[in-house]
């Protein structure tokens, strides 16, 4: 069964910090890795993506990927109260027609003003 | 952007009626899924599809059947809906990467 997991929290800090939030998967052949922010009632949203080893920064957010150690962060500068979400991890298994998304369960963040 | 769409976005309905939600989408992707969440709660698979004449069953078991005779249409029918099926269903897309979601639908049965 592959897997991704990531903590549920809350996370809670306060504006202006930084917020990390971390996932890890079981797959050693995973080959995309997706981060998603999903506010209460909405759909999931595509906000990152990271396909190799190293950092991948996009205004606020930097995606951080080490395949060795099988584990993916993003990172939220100056975190403000509107990215108050559940963030959610998403894992692309295989390389073929056939490739799998695995989600995890998602890590609400609350950003306190 | 996005081309994903799903209708109705709330439904209301009784228990015992067939109901069809319906996702469609103008990317040309292969792949589309069938999503339920709970309110506050993960996302659980109920069905997917390659492509067309694909259909497979997700994780979590469901009593909907789904049908993919188009690659743009992947509607999802619940011959007879009942009071645990009130939940948010969202359908995705993708090619070899990401997933694009519509805006989901809010379905309540009474």
């Amino acid at each position: 069964q592959k897997e991704v997991e990531q903590n549920s929290g809350p996370l809670s800090v306060p504006e202006g910090a930084i917020a990390s939030l971390n996932c890890t998967y079981s797959d050693r052949g995973s080959q995309s890795f997706f981060w998603y922010r999903q506010y209460s009632g909405k759909s999931p949203e595509l906000i990152m993506s990271i396909y190799s080893n190293g950092d991948k920064e996009d205004g606020r957010f930097t995606a951080q990927l080490n395949k060795a150690s099988q584990y993916v962060s993003l990172l939220i500068r100056d975190s403000q109260p509107s990215d108050s979400a559940t963030y959610l991890c998403a894992v692309r298994e295989g390389s073929s027609g056939y490739s799998t998304l695995t989600f995890g369960k998602g890590t609400m963040l609350l950003v306190s003003p | 952007e996005a081309d994903i769409y799903q209708t109705p976005r709330y439904l209301v309905i009784g228990t015992g009626k067939k109901i069809t939600l319906e996702c469609s989408q103008t990317m040309g992707h292969d792949k589309m899924y069938w999503y339920q969440q709970d309110p506050g709660m993960e996302l659980h698979l109920i069905h997917y599809s390659y492509g067309v004449n694909s259909t497979e069953k997700g994780d979590l078991s469901s009593e909907s059947t789904v049908s993919r005779i188009r690659t743009e249409h992947f509607p999802l029918t619940l011959e007879s809906a009942r009071p645990s099926h009130t939940s948010q269903y969202l359908c995705a897309s993708r090619s070899r990467g990401e997933a694009f979601f519509g805006q989901g639908t809010r379905l309540t049965v009474v």
